[in-house]
């Protein structure tokens, strides 16, 4: 099985701060990597789909980026709207494993 | 518009039996294949497994194969989870989501079901 491990597993930032959140698998998966969002009591939504490809609706301060085993989910301002837990996801082959997480709070 | 829509909340005892629903509508049920979803209390996302309603094909995770069965009835465009034992290590919210794009496994989950908390307690 490929392994996602995410870090951190969480982040305390000021509104308008640029974070970083990392996910590395541990074998190559090219660009088969989406990222979803879970705001606390909700479904996860699909943010980002084949590593970058921003989902219709998402804001554009969210940016994906990677390939291979090494990927990161870039929020560039942080807004009190983006307070949620973060999953990357391999769906390169089964199983398509999820990250730990990071949950994001503002400071 | 795409939507799943799952089964309610079930409490149940160790050792019983369960299964609990995602019924689809607004696309073709039988051209994308389907996950589960476990998410434990306070925990992360764990895929459980996929099934093609078209043909039935269906892939488990190792961490789950032989603890659970996915189902789908393409007369009903409804995908099912079922235990046959429960455990208390059961007791979380399982989801149901679609592969985004049609007949490929190898996509990511969107939509998302509401989701379906089973509790297992004695």
């Amino acid at each position: 099985d490929i392994q996602m491990t995410q870090s951190p597993s969480s982040l305390s930032a000021s509104v308008g701060d640029r974070v970083t959140i990392a996910c590395r698998a541990s074998q190559g998966i090219s660009n088969y990597l989406a990222w979803y969002q879970q705001k606390p009591g909700k479904v996860p939504k699909l943010l980002i789909s084949a590593a970058s490809t921003l989902q219709p609706g998402v804001p554009s301060r969210l940016r994906g980026s990677g390939s291979g085993t090494y990927f990161t989910l870039t929020i560039s301002g942080l807004q009190p709207e983006d307070v949620a837990t973060y999953y990357c996801q391999n769906y390169n082959s089964v199983p398509f494993t999820f990250g730990g997480g990071t949950k994001v709070e503002i400071k | 518009e795409v939507q799943l829509l799952q089964s309610g909340a079930e409490v149940k005892k160790p050792g019983e039996s369960l299964k609990i629903s995602c019924k689809a509508s607004g696309y073709s049920f039988a051209s994308y294949w389907i996950g589960w979803v476990r998410q434990m209390p306070g925990k992360g996302l764990e895929w459980m497994g996929i099934i093609y309603p078209g043909d039935f094909d269906t892939r488990y995770s190792p961490s789950f194969e032989g603890q659970i069965t996915i189902s789908a009835d393409k007369i009903i465009s409804t995908a099912y989870l079922q235990w046959s034992s429960l455990k208390v290590s059961d007791t979380a919210m399982y989801y149901c989501a679609r592969v985004s794009e049609s007949g490929s496994s190898t996509d990511p989950l969107d939509p998302w079901g509401q989701g379906t908390r089973v509790t297992v307690s004695s």
